[in-house]
C-alpha cells in the first residue's frame, strides 16, 4: 500500500534562508499531492496542490516540485521568517481513494 | 463563511462515559472527514463521507466509535464507552473536489 515518508526530525533554518522539506511516497505516483501547514493547537491549513503532470507550482514565497521518477515532492520556503515555523504535512489521495498523510516535519526558523 | 465549526472545543470525561463530538462543515462542501491526532500516532483518518454517505470507515478503531451524517450540514462522532486511550484531538474537515478545510478541533481527555 502507498506510504508517505517525511523527515521526522525537526528542521532548523536561519531566518532569511531557504527551507526545503521532503515528501517521499513509496508506490505509484498519485494524481496530485498536497502540502498543509499545522500550527500548535490548530488544524492543518491547505497551502499548495501539485498535479502529477506538473513539475513545479509557486505561491508567493512557497514552491513545490513533483518528481515522479524519484517519487518525491519538495517544498521550499524562500526568505524564511520566524512566522514560518510550524509543522508541514504532505498528503496524497491514491487511486483506491485511500487518503494518506505524512507524519509531518517540524520547521523552526531561527531569528 | 465561518469555516468548519466543531463543538465542544474541550471535553473532559470519565472512562465509560459516552462522548459526542459535533461538526458543521462549510456550506457547499460535499465531503466530510473525521480525524484523530496524537503525538504518538500523528493524524489518523477515522472516517469520511461523500454526499452524506460513509465512503471509508476503515480507520474507525473499534465498535465503540460511530459516526453519522444525517444531512449535509451536520455530522457527529460518538464514542461509547470512552476509554483513556481515546484521549486526543479530534478534527473534522470538509472539502470540495480536492482540498480539505479543517475545523479547530475538539481536545478530548478521558480520565
Amino acid at each position: 500500500s502507498q506510504k508517505i515518508e517525511q523527515n521526522s526530525e525537526a528542521l532548523n533554518i536561519q531566518e532569511g534562508k531557504t527551507a526545503t522539506l521532503t515528501c517521499n511516497y513509496t508506490n505509484y505516483s498519485p494524481a496530485y499531492l498536497q502540502w498543509y501547514r499545522q500550527d500548535p493547537g490548530r488544524g492543518p491549513v491547505f497551502l499548495l496542490l501539485i498535479r502529477e503532470n506538473e513539475k513545479e507550482k509557486r505561491k508567493e514565497r512557497l514552491k513545490v516540485t513533483f518528481d515522479t521518477t524519484l517519487k518525491q515532492s519538495l517544498f521550499h520556503i524562500t526568505a524564511s521568517q520566524p512566522a514560518d515555523s510550524a509543522t508541514y504535512l504532505c498528503y496524497v489521495e491514491d487511486s483506491n481513494y485511500q487518503l494518506i498523510w505524512g507524519a509531518g516535519t517540524k520547521l523552526i526558523i531561527k531569528p | 463563511d465561518a469555516g468548519v465549526i466543531q463543538s465542544p472545543r474541550h471535553e473532559v470525561t470519565e472512562m465509560g462515559q459516552e462522548v459526542t463530538l459535533r461538526c458543521k462543515p462549510i456550506s457547499g462542501h460535499n465531503s466530510l472527514f473525521w480525524y484523530r491526532q496524537t503525538m504518538m500516532r500523528g493524524l489518523e483518518l477515522l472516517i469520511y463521507f461523500n454526499n452524506n454517505v460513509p465512503i471509508d470507515d476503515s480507520g474507525m478503531p473499534e465498535d465503540r466509535f460511530s459516526a453519522k451524517m444525517p444531512n449535509a450540514s451536520f455530522s457527529t462522532l460518538k464514542i461509547q464507552p470512552s476509554e483513556p486511550r481515546d484521549s486526543a484531538v479530534y478534527f473534522c474537515a470538509s472539502g470540495g473536489e480536492e482540498t480539505q478545510y479543517f475545523g479547530p478541533g475538539t481536545r478530548l481527555l478521558v480520565l
